[in-house]
């Protein structure tokens, strides 16, 4: 069982609309949470982190957080092309110092 | 600020040779991290620095060393470069601790290594 998955997509959507972009972790001591956005052939930047169970909104992304459930996801509302990219779910796992990556999800955003 | 800095962004390798890619960051960061990435993939740790001095192995360290002399330089070696290490390698920095809220890990453009 790989310790943080993705489904590799891609996840089309057409703009305007909602991307739910999704992501499991296997140590359920995992307290910190991250998603980045890289595209191609750029390095990873940081979009979201959240740290406790629920909701957390910056813009038009939402990041969601279930430990019971040992998920994360992010939102995106109002897709727009620009978004057109992948994203990479980080955890930190227990007694890590690093973060451990998905290997992500492609977003395509069709205009 | 330039934030985190590597050389080189090209080289490819023949089997064997040895080569180091540096990397440096001008935030005054303690904690430093290098990762590769294989296409299609998402990143693994190779080794990382919580300070000057002090480095420790991430998932896939073999093949590869490092340093860490100053605050700003983290070099990774890669000795008897093998095919396998074909790869995209990113260094990245850190204030502190990320699992403590608002320590984001800053990443620089990249290394592309073509191992022949």
């Amino acid at each position: 069982q790989k310790e943080v998955e993705q489904n590799s997509g891609p996840l089309s959507v057409p703009e305007g609309a909602i991307a739910s972009l999704n992501c499991t972790y296997s140590d359920r001591g995992s307290q910190s949470f991250f998603w980045y956005r890289q595209y191609s052939g750029k390095s990873p930047e940081l979009i979201m982190s959240i740290y406790s169970n629920g909701d957390k909104e910056d813009g038009r992304f939402t990041a969601q957080l279930n430990k019971a459930s040992q998920y994360v996801s992010l939102l995106i509302r109002d897709s727009q092309p620009s978004d057109s990219a992948t994203y990479l779910c980080a955890v930190i796992g227990t007694g890590r110092r690093a973060l451990t990556f998905g290997s992500g999800t492609r977003l395509q955003v069709q205009p | 600020n330039a934030g985190v800095t590597q050389t080189p962004k090209f080289r490819i390798l023949k089997i064997g040779q040895s080569m180091t890619l540096q990397c440096t960051q001008d935030m005054n960061h303690n904690y430093m991290y290098w990762y590769r990435q294989d296409p299609g993939m998402g990143l693994k740790l190779i080794y990382y620095s919580v300070g000057a001095g002090i480095t420790d192995k991430g998932e896939v360290p073999n093949g590869y060393n490092v340093s860490r002399s100053t605050t700003e330089d983290f070099p990774l070696r890669l000795e008897l470069a093998a095919p396998s290490q074909t790869s995209v390698y990113f260094c990245a920095s850190s204030y502190g601790d990320l699992y403590r809220g608002n320590n984001e890990q800053f990443f620089g453009p990249g290394t592309r290594l073509t191992v022949l």
